[in-house]
């Protein structure tokens, strides 16, 4: 258990669906983190979040709409994905004003885009 | 801009073997550099991690690793091999913090580890 929870596991949605992922952290960290697994690539950046304040997009598509209400949940707002958006999304968070970047990873959530 | 390559996506070792993976990193500063583990349906967790102090640095499960400057490597080592090190592992850079340091790790493809009894 590494303290950052994300659900669902797992989600199927059509190229039509609107769906969100959550992410929930118990450390007491000021920073998090989305990032994408896709097979054989290496792990993509998409934002960061610094004290609630997006402080990172990574050129991501609009489709895909973080939103952070507060330092403890993150969300990743998902609509008209494409098959290729077919991934793991997983979640970090970790407390940057110690000068300390380890990052704490949730176990992600496996998408599938049909 | 740093990268990283991690050379083998697949290393294939014997249960008492020893564990060899390796990372090569670009960076324009000197770097931080990381090496995470991945098991089956879970997160990445951090194996260790260098940050400018000792060159030789000891982490989780045994495994070590040592940062070599002069040929910017950061390879994984692990004297001998046991079944529940099958996972796949990530070597990652960043650079240290200051100013506005974000945790921006940039990671390496993976190498999936194989542990035969």
């Amino acid at each position: 258990e590494t303290g950052v929870t994300q659900t669902p596991r797992h989600l199927v949605m059509g190229m039509t669906n609107k769906k969100s992922l959550k992410c929930e952290q118990h450390l007491g960290h000021n920073a998090m983190y989305w990032y994408k697994q896709s097979a054989k690539k290496p792990l993509e950046l998409m934002f960061v979040y610094n004290f609630k304040e997006q402080t990172e997009n990574n050129s991501v598509p609009s489709r895909f709409s973080p939103e952070c209400p507060n330092s403890s949940h993150l969300f990743l707002h998902l609509h008209t994905l494409q098959p290729e958006d077919s991934a793991l999304y997983l979640c970090a968070s970790s407390q940057i004003d110690r000068g300390n970047e380890k990052l704490f990873f949730g176990s992600g959530t496996q998408l599938s885009v049909l | 801009a740093q990268s990283v390559t991690q050379l083998g996506s697949h290393v294939s070792v014997s249960e008492g073997a020893l564990v060899l993976l390796r990372c090569n990193y670009s960076s324009s500063v000197p770097p931080y550099l990381f090496w995470y583990v991945q098991y089956p349906n879970q997160g990445l967790q951090l194996l260790l991690k260098y940050t400018s102090a000792a060159t030789l640095v000891k982490g989780i499960n045994g495994f070590e690793a040592e940062f070599k400057k002069s040929e910017t490597s950061f390879h994984l080592t692990k004297p001998s091999a046991h079944m529940s090190d099958a996972a796949e592992y990530f070597c990652a850079v960043s650079v240290p913090p200051g100013g506005t340091s974000y945790g921006k790790l940039t990671f390496g493809q993976g190498t999936i580890l194989t542990v035969h009894p």
